[in-house]
């Protein structure tokens, strides 16, 4: 299994430019999780799914939406991209309800110029 | 504003001894916590959980103990290695909208260095 694969790896946006950051696991997880994390910081929830065709926000939603049509894809989008959403965004998918134990992708390390 | 947090930003410690990373959390009703270790330029990786029903739990060379009375929780990590050089995040397990769906709020996280 690959896991949880994120794409791109590093991307630089222009103020106001749109872009989706891609979310693929393999593992048939009903849950996943978008997080972004700043630097020196721990991470926060921004939007979370338990299953295709059903998400609802996290921690810092404003700015974001996601879709999840599809058990193994989770995809982020930025619309309006802004200097605060400088940040690394981590993927992540849970097979049980309530666990903590999450698996996390790589990462996406994204600046906003 | 967070209700988990670090005692300390940073920790070295000589390799084989043993390390203990500390953490805070402020709501008294948090009944589950998680360990994970993110080494640089990788995502976060599960360690190791605990319920609040327990105050002990033990891993391949780690051990998380809760302290209820004082909201404190610390891992234990045993003959630290090189490997395991990295920083170390708490979590807490946050319920939203009246269900728990795995949704964590982290601590800004200990960076443990491992001296040769």
């Amino acid at each position: 299994n690959a896991g949880v694969t994120q794409t791109p790896k590093f991307r630089i946006l222009k103020i106001g430019q749109s872009m989706t950051l891609q979310c693929t696991q393999d593992m048939n997880h009903n849950y996943m999780y978008w997080y972004r994390q700043d630097p020196g910081m721990g991470l926060k929830l921004i939007y979370y799914s338990v299953g295709a065709g059903i998400t609802d926000k996290g921690e810092v939603p404003n700015g974001y939406n996601v879709s999840r049509s599809t058990t193994e894809d989770f995809p982020l989008r930025l619309e309006l991209a802004a200097p605060s959403q400088t940040s690394v965004y981590f993927c992540a998918s849970s097979p049980l309800a309530g666990s903590g134990e999450q698996y996390f992708g790589p990462g996406t390390r994204l600046t906003v110029t | 504003g967070e209700s988990v947090g670090l005692h300390l930003p940073t920790l070295s410690v000589q390799e084989g001894d043993n390390s203990i990373i500390n953490c805070a959390y402020s709501n008294s009703a948090s009944d589950y916590f998680i360990w994970y270790k993110q080494e640089s330029g990788k995502g976060p990786q599960f360690i190791i959980d605990i319920r609040s029903n327990m105050d002990k739990r033990q891993g391949q060379r780690v051990t998380v103990l809760l302290n209820k009375t004082v909201k404190h929780l610390s891992l234990q990590i045993a003959a630290t290695q090189p490997g395991d050089s990295a920083v170390y995040f708490c979590a807490e397990n946050l319920s939203l909208n009246g269900g728990s769906q795995g949704n964590l709020i982290f601590g800004k996280g200990t960076k443990l260095s491992v001296k040769p």
